[in-house]
């Protein structure tokens, strides 16, 4: 079946340092890729996806390339805030629109 | 912004005690799903609800899961017996079609003592 195996955190940054969450994926089809993020105290927000192979997908500064041929949507951000720390999910989802999530990665970034 | 609202926030409960956990979609969406998220463990899908029925369940959605939207705006889950294994964040996310995105609400924690 589908599923999602992601870097392990925590991770702990300093500001304007340099951030890349390793992501890659096993699908029987073609799925559509998400990067989401949990902010402390809130729900998850979709932060970027990409439907097709070779696709990127960025909003507030992240990345994350499609890449088929390594089953792989890693995320980077070049230069981090304090405002960045949160939980980051990566998930699929399939012809069928339920999401499988990766563990989540938790991202502190000190001033 | 329109959001998706869950209620209770955190939710103690003992065990072999039904709960009911609660969400108000955004107003037209018509895709609704459960997944919950053990402590240090990946969100899983639970359920998937259209047209008032549920379209698919996973493994873990055995016969003590239910859901329903009995008044056409609150989508319910319902843990009739509840375990100490159920203990975990639970998240409702609700889309309006085929290919938008699913919002989710700031989830549910289930606590069983």
């Amino acid at each position: 079946g589908d599923s999602v195996t992601q870097m392990e955190g925590p991770v702990t940054l300093s500001e304007e340092a340099f951030l890349t969450i390793n992501c890659t994926y096993t699908a029987t089809g073609y799925p559509s890729l998400f990067w989401y993020v949990q902010y402390p105290g809130e729900g998850l927000q979709l932060l970027l996806k990409a439907t097709k192979a070779d696709d990127k997908g960025s909003n507030k500064g992240f990345e994350a390339t499609y890449r088929k041929e390594t089953t792989s949507f890693h995320l980077e951000k070049g230069s981090v805030q304090v405002s960045d720390s949160a939980v980051y999910f990566c998930a699929l989802s399939d012809n069928d629109y339920k999401l499988s999530f990766g563990a989540g990665t938790t991202v502190t970034v000190r001033a | 912004e329109p959001e998706v609202t869950q209620t209770p926030s955190h939710q103690v409960t003992q065990m072999g005690q039904e709960v009911i956990l609660r969400c108000v979609p955004i107003s037209n969406h018509l895709y609704f799903y459960w997944y919950r998220q053990i402590l240090g463990q990946k969100v899983e899908f639970l359920v998937s609800f259209y047209n008032n029925e549920i379209s698919e369940k996973s493994e873990i959605f055995d016969d003590q899961f239910s859901v329903e939207r009995p008044d056409g705006s609150n989508f319910t889950l319902k843990i009739r017996s509840t375990k100490l294994e159920d203990s975990a964040m639970y998240f409702c996310a609700t889309h309006s079609g085929l290919n938008t995105e699913a919002f989710f609400g700031q989830g549910t924690r289930l606590t069983v003592v």
